[in-house]
């Protein structure tokens, strides 16, 4: 079954550097997603990717968050400058016009 | 602001039996409702879907109703299995499935042998 794949699994960063969380979706879809969740809290939406460009993004999603396609594969979460709070699960997601999403594994990002 | 509402953090269920998860929204908009479930370290796994246009969907064991007046949704599972344990997700879009979705907090489930 076709799924989507996230690296790396864990990623343990400095506070004030800079993090890149990879994604590749499933190929043949078109919509992309990204989302996280604090530990002990709900799932949240950080930002829609379709068309090379943004199509929503949440009020978390600030200046310091950036999405890419960079190679029509990959689909990555830039955070500039890692806060504290940063500190979650970041789940990557891809969909095509049937319902639901395909979710990946996650990223476990620890700032410290 | 909480959209999408799962008042029970936890249910406990004996092998064999029904469990239900309830969902309540706020949002009138929303047009489009599912469920996931999610294993601790794994992502959100899609189960079923609902549109606003009808008021129950069934697959296998997993049933969702929706009561548009009520702004409520539930997931019927029967029956419960040991292997259905794990957080459910309960989420809404407005408009086509491709929007963004809005999760609830989530309910544990336990299924008890």
């Amino acid at each position: 079954e076709p799924e989507v794949t996230q690296t790396p699994s864990h990623q343990v960063t400095q506070m004030g550097q800079e993090v890149i969380l990879r994604c590749v979706p499933i190929s043949n879809h078109l919509y992309f997603y990204w989302y996280r969740q604090i530990l002990g809290q709900k799932v949240e939406f950080l930002v829609s990717f379709y068309n090379n460009e943004i199509s929503e993004k949440s009020e978390i999603f600030d200046d310091q968050f950036s999405v890419e396609r960079p190679d029509g594969s990959n689909f990555t979460l830039k955070i500039r400058s890692t806060k504290l709070e940063d500190s979650a699960m970041y789940f990557c997601a891809s969909s095509d016009w049937s319902a639901g999403y395909t979710f990946g594994s996650g990223t476990r990002l620890t700032v410290v | 602001d909480q959209q999408v509402k799962q008042n029970s953090p936890s249910l406990s269920v004996q092998e064999g039996r029904i469990s239900i998860l309830n969902c309540d929204y706020t949002n009138s908009m929303f047009d489009y409702f599912l469920w996931y479930k999610k294993y601790p370290a794994e992502g959100p796994t899609f189960l079923i879907s609902i549109s606003s246009i009808k008021d129950k969907n069934e697959d296998g064991r997993f049933t969702v109703f929706l009561n548009k007046s009520a702004k409520h949704l539930s997931l019927h599972i029967v029956p419960s299995q040991p292997g259905d344990s794990a957080v459910y997700f309960c989420a809404a879009s407005a408009g086509t499935s491709y929007d963004k979705v809005i999760f609830g907090p989530g309910t544990s489930l336990s299924v008890i042998p």
